[in-house]
């Protein structure tokens, strides 16, 4: 069975940082390309970021370039997404997804929340 | 950026009516990625059909899809009370990878 098991989220100041991590298991994870999507309150989805299976190239939404950053460890079967100087308007639920570019997201994670308020 | 455009916001049908929903994209979606996702309240939206029309595993055959280029129609053919829930487009053609702002589908 596939899982996704996002962890990390809380809440944290205007301009802090936070790093969510996606444990996976039931399918080879290597062989897969990720993605982060998030969802604010009352909201729709969000793409955020997405990484390759070799984690040789990412992509990011403009809204978080330069801010965050994706990474992946393949012989550990998790994913990373390093928040940088957030911002409220960063507040959503995050979701880790297999999938990416030309690649649809047939898993989901349960999602972790991030809320940034003083 | 492609951006996509879902019709209409709310569909409220009885049980056993038919759904079709709407998504139209600012340019056309290469080799049809397209994918269709339903989420219902506290629940991480859930793959309903890749490829444009291509069913996801386990979904049942009275959701089906169809469309290319800029034009994309999930239909449900007869709309069950386990079918409320919101519904959204997706092309992940290219980056940016964008979302529709969703259907919400109630059943009366």
């Amino acid at each position: 069975e596939v899982q996704l098991l996002e962890s990390g989220g809380g809440l944290v100041q205007p301009g802090g940082s936070l790093r969510l991590s996606c444990a996976a298991s039931g399918f080879t994870f290597s062989s897969y390309a990720m993605s982060w999507v998030r969802q604010a309150p009352g909201k729709g989805l969000e793409w955020v970021s997405s990484i390759s299976s070799s984690g040789g190239a990412t992509y990011h939404a403009d809204s978080v370039k330069g801010r965050f950053t994706l990474s992946r460890d393949n012989s550990k079967n998790t994913l990373f997404l390093q928040m940088n100087s957030l911002r409220a308007e960063d507040t959503a639920v995050y979701y880790c997804a297999n999938g990416g570019i030309y690649y649809d997201s047939s898993s989901w994670g349960q999602g972790t929340l991030v809320t940034v308020s003083s | 950026e492609i951006v996509l455009t879902q019709s209409p916001g709310t569909l409220s049908l009885s049980p056993g009516e038919r759904a079709t929903l709407s998504c139209r994209a600012s340019q056309s979606v290469s080799s049809s990625y397209l994918a269709w996702y339903q989420q219902k309240p506290g629940q991480a939206p859930r793959l309903l059909i890749y490829a444009a029309s291509s069913r996801a595993t386990g979904i049942p055959d009275r959701f089906s899809a169809s469309g290319s280029g800029t034009d994309f129609t999930l239909t449900i053919s007869r709309v069950e009370p386990e079918d409320s829930a919101v519904y959204f487009c997706q092309q992940y053609a290219s980056s940016p990878l964008t979302f529709g702002g969703g259907t919400r589908v109630e059943i009366k």
